[in-house]
């Protein structure tokens, strides 16, 4: 099974709205960690946002919000008031357990474009 | 900090020559991880160090592949021979313990012709 599932391979938005990027997980290790990356198309990976799994508030950064839904098992980016330097690759990642550092498992990503 | 820095950032060989791509994690971080991602795979972890001590390489590929990490502040990924199929991206990544963000490194994109 899937670690990690991003089901939206490619997704328009209007410029100055906002949009919400799908992620769900696939874990039984109770302490794990949930992180959303932005790949412009320079290729870098830039890290966005974190949620914990025993964070009891959802993460905010800016204009980056996750919608966390533990029993779900759903880790939501929202991205508000979007602006076209956010067209990007954006990657839902999972953490599981603390042993293992920051090994991460990634889904296939989301391609994000704003439209003007 | 200058943040995670990979070296080269582009890299072209031959099939049957040695690649080495290296990669400078920021200072104080006890994690390093090599990933390689392709349009067929997706990112993978190939390997990760804990305070420059191989962990887990079972994501590496083939014995063509190989990685060191001989001090805190520099780590090699090696591929010998290498072939077309090794074409990708590979990034480096490094992290403080846990729960902290990982932060990547600009990646070097490899061709294998």
């Amino acid at each position: 099974a899937q670690k990690i599932t991003q089901t939206q391979p490619g997704m328009f938005v209007q410029e100055k709205e906002a949009v919400t990027l799908d992620c769900t997980y696939d874990t039984s290790d109770p302490s794990y960690g949930l992180f959303w990356y932005k790949q412009p198309s320079s290729g870098e990976m830039i890290f966005l946002i974190y949620q914990g799994s025993y964070d009891q508030q959802n993460a905010t950064e800016g204009r980056y919000s996750l919608n966390f839904q533990k029993a779900r098992k759903s880790a939501n980016l929202v991205i508000s008031a979007s602006q076209l330097g956010d067209s990007a690759m954006y990657f839902c990642a999972m953490r599981e357990g603390l042993a293992a550092g920051n090994m991460l498992t990634f889904g296939g990503g989301t391609r994000l474009m704003v439209k003007p | 900090d200058a943040g995670v820095i990979q070296s080269p950032r582009h890299e072209v060989t031959e099939m049957g020559q040695e690649v080495t791509l290296r990669c400078k994690p920021i200072s104080g971080h006890d994690y390093l991880f090599w990933y390689r991602q392709t349009m067929m795979r997706g990112l993978e972890l190939l390997i990760y160090f804990n305070n420059n001590v191989p962990i887990d390489d079972s994501g590496m590929p083939e014995d063509r592949f190989s990685a060191k990490m001989p001090n805190a502040s520099f780590s090699t990924l090696k591929i010998q021979p290498s072939e077309p199929r090794d074409s990708a991206v590979y990034f480096c990544a490094s992290s403080s313990p846990p729960p902290t963000e990982a932060f990547f490194g600009q990646g070097t994109r490899l061709t294998v012709v």
